[in-house]
């Protein structure tokens, strides 16, 4: 069985662009998370998406945002790119029965460069 | 509202050595509990998780947690490490109701010596 997918693997920009990442759940989860770990500030939580809807959202500013799609998969989304975005982001799904709390499996991560 | 601490950065055993990582949560009930680890430039990896039941949980390669409500800390332990065991560490809480919003600790950067 396949795991978490996400694409692209690195990706470059320059500030005040637009980047977007992509996530595959798990084939039968629902949920998918999105994590942001910069250095020196951990993984902080970012956004949860549960059969196609926004559940939560961490304390990230709104030029962060996603969405989920049909086929369950996601998009992450951040415009107006600051240095600061450089960072691995996460993105983990879940099977989506227990409304949060079931255990996540985490993709590889996309490493975004702002320049 | 919850947080995590881990309050060892980095820690250094010897390979053949007992482990014991450290965390402690606060938050208003018992949360969901859970380690993961990552090595180098990888995702995370669920080592273990703590629901409800027996305090002391088993996970894979051989780690094991012990959840203390009195301390309010879940504990990461191991009694031989091996050579790749080496990676970072991450303690992580989600509250027990339906927010989806894990916290996670600084984590611990483990290293181990030959």
């Amino acid at each position: 069985e396949a795991g978490v997918t996400q694409s692209p693997t690195h990706l470059i920009k320059t500030r005040g662009q637009q980047a977007t990442l992509r996530c595959s759940p798990i084939s039968g989860h629902t949920s998918v998370y999105w994590y942001q770990q910069a250095l020196g500030l951990g993984l902080q939580f970012l956004l949860w998406y549960d059969e196609g809807e926004e559940r939560n959202r961490g304390n990230f500013p709104p030029r962060f945002s996603g969405r989920q799609f049909p086929n369950y998969s996601s998009e992450l989304n951040v415009n107006a790119l600051e240095l600061e975005d450089s960072a691995l982001y996460l993105c983990a799904s879940s099977p989506g029965r227990t409304g949060g709390t079931d255990t996540q499996y985490f993709g590889p991560g996309t490493r975004l460069t702002v320049l | 509202a919850q947080s995590v601490t881990q309050p060892d950065i980095h820690i250094t055993v010897s390979e053949g050595a007992s482990l014991e990582l450290r965390c402690n949560y606060s938050y208003g009930a018992t949360p969901y509990l859970f380690w993961y680890v990552q090595s180098p430039g990888q995702g995370l990896q669920l080592l273990l998780k703590y629901f409800s039941g027996d305090t002391l949980v088993q996970g894979i390669k051989g780690f094991e947690a012990e959840f203390k409500r009195s301390q309010s800390s879940f504990n990461l332990r191991k009694p031989s490490v091996h050579w790749s065991d080496a990676a970072e560490y991450f303690c992580a809480v989600v509250p027990n109701t339906n927010a989806g919003k894990s916290t996670f600790g600084d984590g611990t950067t483990l290293t181990v010596k030959p």
